[in-house]
This record gives C-alpha cells, structure tokens and sequence, in this order.
C-alpha cells in the first residue's frame, strides 16, 4: 500500500530563517509525486510535480527535491505569506494520490 | 479560466438527510476526483470518474455514498441519511492529464 510520511507537523520560522519539510514515500512504481499549499478553509492548491529521482523545480522561495525515498521542499528566506499547511502526495499504479498529513508551517515577522 | 468550482461552499443537514455536493471541473478536464478531509487528517481519495464512468471508487464507503458525473452538467457526490461521522470537508479535484487542480471544497456539518 502507497504510504506518505511527512516531517515536522508544524514548524514555526522566522520572517528570513530558511529550512526544509520532508516527505517520506513509500510507492509501487512511482508515476508522481507532488506538493501542494493549503491555506485554511481553502482547497489546496498545486505548487510543484517531480518525476524521477534527481529532479529539481522551483517557485520563487520554494524548490522542490526529489530522491528515490523522499522529497524535500526547501524555503528559502520565507515571508509571513508563506505560513500555509505544505501537503505532500504521491500517485503510484492508479490514478488516485496518497496524501501525507502536511506540515503547518508558520513564519512570523 | 475559472478553476474547479464547488457548491455549495458550506452545508448543514440533519442525521438521516441527504446532502448533495456539486463540482464543475475545469475547462477542458476530463477527469474528477473527490477527496475527504477530516480534522487532522489528511486529504483521503474516494472516488475517480470520467464522463459517465466511474474508473476507480475503491475509497468509497460501500453504503448510502455514491457520485456520478453525467454527460452534461457537474459531478454530483449523494450521501444518503447522513450520520455524525460524515462530517467533513469535501474537495473535489480535475486533471487532463497529470496534475490536479482542487476546489475550495463543501464543508458538510451533520447536526
């Protein structure tokens, strides 16, 4: 059974301190593995696709990392703006995505 | 280019009512998926259609859930005689080829 890990639950910043958020996957046959942004009471929204291990895609202060286990997303000098929960899913054999609980990131000012 | 749309954002039924949620996919999606989210959980998959199939419902719960998305009109989700437990928020998702784009979800409250 596909199975996705995510690390730390939450995690507080402040406003110019980079860090990362893992995700830890477990997949048969891996056709995806993707990052959204959620914030409250909004739906999430989609942020980065990686395909293949070594694969790399950045967004402004976000970039994404791809190994044959795990994914990191990387924030780089992050803003308020970016408090939000970080979700992580991988889509294996079917169609559907396994999603992880998300990291509750919060920067403050 | 309107983005996946969900109605209604909020709704209240009794225990034993009916609640249908409604999702209209993006412009040139062919692919729907819903998805459950409960507090503190993480978004679950219940069912994947394309036009009046339904491909994979295995995270479907066998009783009083169904969905259909016709050839005309939105993707409907029916839950028949809702209980407690169903309440949650519900997000619909399209896709036409690899990734999926989210509604901003019905919030079901079962009072």
């Amino acid at each position: 059974e596909d199975q996705v890990t995510q690390s730390p639950e939450a995690l507080r910043l402040q406003e110019g301190e980079s860090s990362s958020l893992n995700c830890s996957y477990t997949v048969s046959g891996l056709r995806g593995l993707f990052w959204y942004r959620q914030d409250p009471g909004k739906g999430p929204e989609f942020l980065f696709t990686l395909y293949s291990a070594g694969e790399e895609k950045e967004k402004e202060r976000l970039k994404a990392t791809l190994t044959k286990k795990e994914s990191f997303l990387h924030i780089t000098a992050p803003k308020p703006e970016d408090s939000a929960t970080y979700l992580c899913a991988v889509q294996g054999g079917s169609e559907k995505l396994v999603f992880g609980k998300g990291t509750k990131l919060t920067v403050n000012p | 280019n309107a983005g996946v749309m969900q109605n209604p954002r909020h709704l209240v039924r009794r225990r034993g009512q009916e609640a249908r949620l409604r999702c209209s996919p993006m412009k040139g999606h062919s692919h729907v998926y819903w998805y459950r989210q409960l507090p503190e959980e993480g978004l679950k998959f219940m069912v994947y259609l394309q036009k009046e199939n339904i491909i994979d419902e295995s995270g479907m719960p066998k009783e009083r859930f169904s969905a259909e998305f016709p050839k005309e009109g939105p993707s409907i989700l029916r839950i028949q005689q809702v209980v407690r437990g169903d309440s949650a928020a519900y997000f619909c998702a399209s896709s036409k080829n690899t990734e999926a784009f989210f509604g901003q979800g019905t919030r079901l409250t079962v009072v």
